[in-house]
């Protein structure tokens, strides 16, 4: 059974560099049917997506934060990562990473989530 | 960028009875929508795909229809852990999601 799991550090500063990595495990992130996204939830908010990634390294990015974003994904270690750069306390949020198909008409599995707070 | 409105912003329900929740699309996205359920302190969980797919081990009481710009999530008769918060999610042009509906019990 395919899961996934979010991990990196739980606080970052303003204006610093918010680093995730997602792990996948049961299955492989070199699937060509499928893509590799991130998704985040401001405390007692709605979703927003991120953006996501094929195994390839072909990304698409939500244009609202797409100056800021970078996604990278690992084949070898069978890991996708997010990059935010320029944070505020904006972007404090649980953030997730989930498995796309490639039609992008689907999120599924997804991880727990990880909180992750901006404050200095 | 398409936007999703979900309405009503919260229903309160009781157990056994039927819940019909709603997405408006602000343009056509074919049938490009999926419904998600969020529970206190967990992730989403996919229910219905391309607007009327059952998703793998979900309860057949959940169904979707629609197509273009507006679609229905249907909850035939409320289970007490059906009570949860419910995303719509399109593809059509980039990714959005709804703002959500929460399902309460009355």
């Amino acid at each position: 059974q395919l899961q996934l799991q979010e991990s990196g550090p739980g606080l970052v500063k303003p204006s610093e560099t918010l680093s995730l990595t997602c792990t996948v495990s049961g299955g492989s992130v070199s699937r060509s049917s499928y893509y590799w996204g991130w998704m985040r939830q401001p405390p007692g908010k709605g979703l927003e997506w991120i953006g996501h990634i094929s195994y390839g390294g072909s990304t698409y990015y939500n244009p609202s934060l797409k100056s800021r974003v970078t996604i990278s994904v690992d084949t070898s270690k069978n890991q996708f990562s997010l990059r935010l750069s320029s944070v505020t306390a904006a972007d404090t949020a649980v953030y997730y990473c989930a498995r796309l198909t490639v039609a992008g008409t689907r999120f599924d599995p997804w991880g727990q989530g990880t909180l992750v707070t901006v404050s200095s | 960028e398409i936007v999703l409105t979900q309405s009503p912003a919260t229903l309160s329900l009781s157990p056994g009875e039927r819940a019909t929740l709603s997405c408006r699309a602000s343009q056509s996205v074919s049938s490009y929508l999926a419904w998600y359920q969020q529970k206190p302190g967990q992730a989403p969980r996919l229910l219905i795909y391309d607007a009327s797919n059952r998703a793998t081990g979900i309860p057949a009481r959940f169904s979707g229809s629609g197509s273009g710009t507006d679609f229905t999530l249907t909850i035939s008769s409320l289970e007490p852990e059906d009570f949860a918060v419910y995303y719509c999610q399109q593809r059509s042009n980039s990714i959005t999601f709804g703002q959500g509906t929460r399902l309460e019990i009355k």
